[in-house]
């Protein structure tokens, strides 16, 4: 099945400053979903991004099928942004990538 | 705003006890599933079900898992015979469509003592 890399494993932010996290997929991007996985563990959707570019509030994404990745901008990041964003690749089944640890600091 | 809801959200159970863990999809979706996460990784595929039967299973869901609709809107998983190496969280999510949007409930923690 297809692979999916997430970049950087970690992040370590101060409120207010704005990050950039890739996902790298090893086929053919299906149809992309960006989730947040609270401190509860809950999945949040944040994104269904099969291509192109999307915006909801401080966050957006951008997915190149074409070149096999997806990043998920956050700006002006708040304490609340904090937790585990996963991409994954929607084909019938999700495949997730390994997740991007962010923390923000007040 | 329609959301899929499991039960109960935490279980604790003996090894080697069966455990039934719940879901009630979306009311209009087609495409269910259960995912796993062990602590601290990431979350695995395990099931997909729709019409009524499994479209595709993950080499995770061995003869000790089953799903089932028992009814119009409950999903679900049955884990026999339980293993400390069980103990992860359960999701479980649905879609509209084939590779449409997937939604996931809260989940349900499994703690096999």
């Amino acid at each position: 099945g297809i692979q999916v890399e997430q970049s950087p494993p970690d992040l370590i932010l101060q409120e207010g400053a704005n990050s950039t996290l890739r996902c790298n997929f090893s086929d053919s991007v299906n149809n992309l979903q960006w989730f947040h996985q609270n401190p509860w563990g809950q999945l949040i959707n944040l994104f269904y991004i099969p291509s192109g570019t999307k915006q909801n509030g401080r966050l957006s994404a951008t997915t190149v099928a074409t070149e096999r990745y997806s990043l998920l901008y956050i700006s002006s990041s708040q304490t609340t942004d904090s937790g585990v964003y996963f991409c994954a690749d929607n084909d019938y089944k999700l495949s997730f990538g390994a997740g991007t640890t962010v923390t923000v600091r007040a | 705003e329609p959301e899929v809801t499991q039960t109960p959200s935490h279980q604790v159970t003996q090894m080697g006890q069966e455990v039934i863990l719940r879901c009630v999809p979306i009311s209009n979706h087609l495409y269910f599933y259960w995912y796993r996460q062990i602590l601290g990784q990431k979350v695995e595929f395990l099931v997909s079900f729709y019409n009524n039967e499994i479209s595709e299973k993950s080499e995770i869901f061995d003869d000790q898992f089953s799903v089932e609709r028992p009814d119009g809107s409950n999903f679900t998983l049955k884990i026999r015979s339980t293993k400390l190496e069980d103990s992860a969280m359960y999701f479980c999510a649905s879609s509209g469509t084939r590779g449409g949007e997937a939604f996931f409930g809260q989940g349900t923690r499994l703690t096999v003592v």
